[in-house]
């Protein structure tokens, strides 16, 4: 079974413009998270979908949003890009359901904004 | 709001060795499940290892175990027979059900030494 994947896996956009991420699940998971990752902060959740829902948010502005297809595949955009968003930007995919709710991470997107 | 506290930013073992990994959540809620994650300098995250709050034993995965203390609000991680292959940084991670918000630690990079 192939895994969360993730494109583009590097991207560099200048303060003001706008990017989508986009992130693939394993075949049968509808639960899409994501993450941000920076030295300073760590590992910060940003938001999970699941069924196309927005069904968790975490503390960040309404300039990070996000998606999610009738195929399980989610995107997320993040606009007037601020040098603070670079990040390496992680998404996760799981069942959704049950107990386990086990999270399988994607190799990330390393985002440089200049 | 659940924090999950990791306490040694870095850590050395020697290969073969034995190395234990400590990690502190703050949390009023009863159920809910613990997770620690490694991710080698690949960035590629991967489950080490997970404990249900409700579960009394210890979880254990080959050479990783757990010391999960539920009164102390206490979850290390040991890793047994070091090997090289161990050199990441490792994060703690708390999950509250039904909710996939998933909270880590800041890490703790582990360099296994020949």
């Amino acid at each position: 079974k192939a895994g969360v994947t993730q494109t583009p896996r590097y991207l560099i956009k200048t303060r003001g413009q706008q990017v989508t991420l986009s992130c693939s699940p394993i075949s049968g998971h509808r639960s899409v998270s994501w993450y941000q990752q920076t030295p300073g902060q760590g590992l910060q959740f940003l938001f999970e979908y699941f069924s196309e829902t927005q069904r968790n948010k975490g503390n960040f502005p309404g300039r990070f949003s996000g998606r999610q297809f009738s195929n399980s595949r989610s995107e997320m955009n993040v606009s007037t890009l601020e040098l603070g968003d670079s990040a390496l930007y992680l998404c996760a995919s799981c069942t959704g359901t049950g107990l386990s709710n086990e999270q399988f991470f994607g190799p990330g997107t390393r985002l440089t904004v200049l | 709001a659940q924090t999950v506290t990791q306490s040694q930013p870095e850590m050395s073992v020697q290969e073969a060795e034995t190395v234990t990994l400590s990690c502190t959540y703050d949390t009023s809620e009863n159920n809910y499940y613990l997770f620690w994650y490694k991710q080698p300098p690949s960035r590629q995250m991967i489950l080490v290892i997970r404990q249900e709050a409700y579960k009394q034993q210890n979880a254990t995965e080959n050479r990783f175990s757990v010391n999960f203390q539920k009164a102390a609000k206490s979850f290390s991680l040991k890793i047994s027979d070091s090997q090289l292959g161990d050199t990441a940084m490792y994060f703690c991670a708390f999950m509250k059900q039904p909710n996939n918000d998933m909270r880590f630690g800041a890490g703790t990079r582990l360099t296994v030494k020949p």
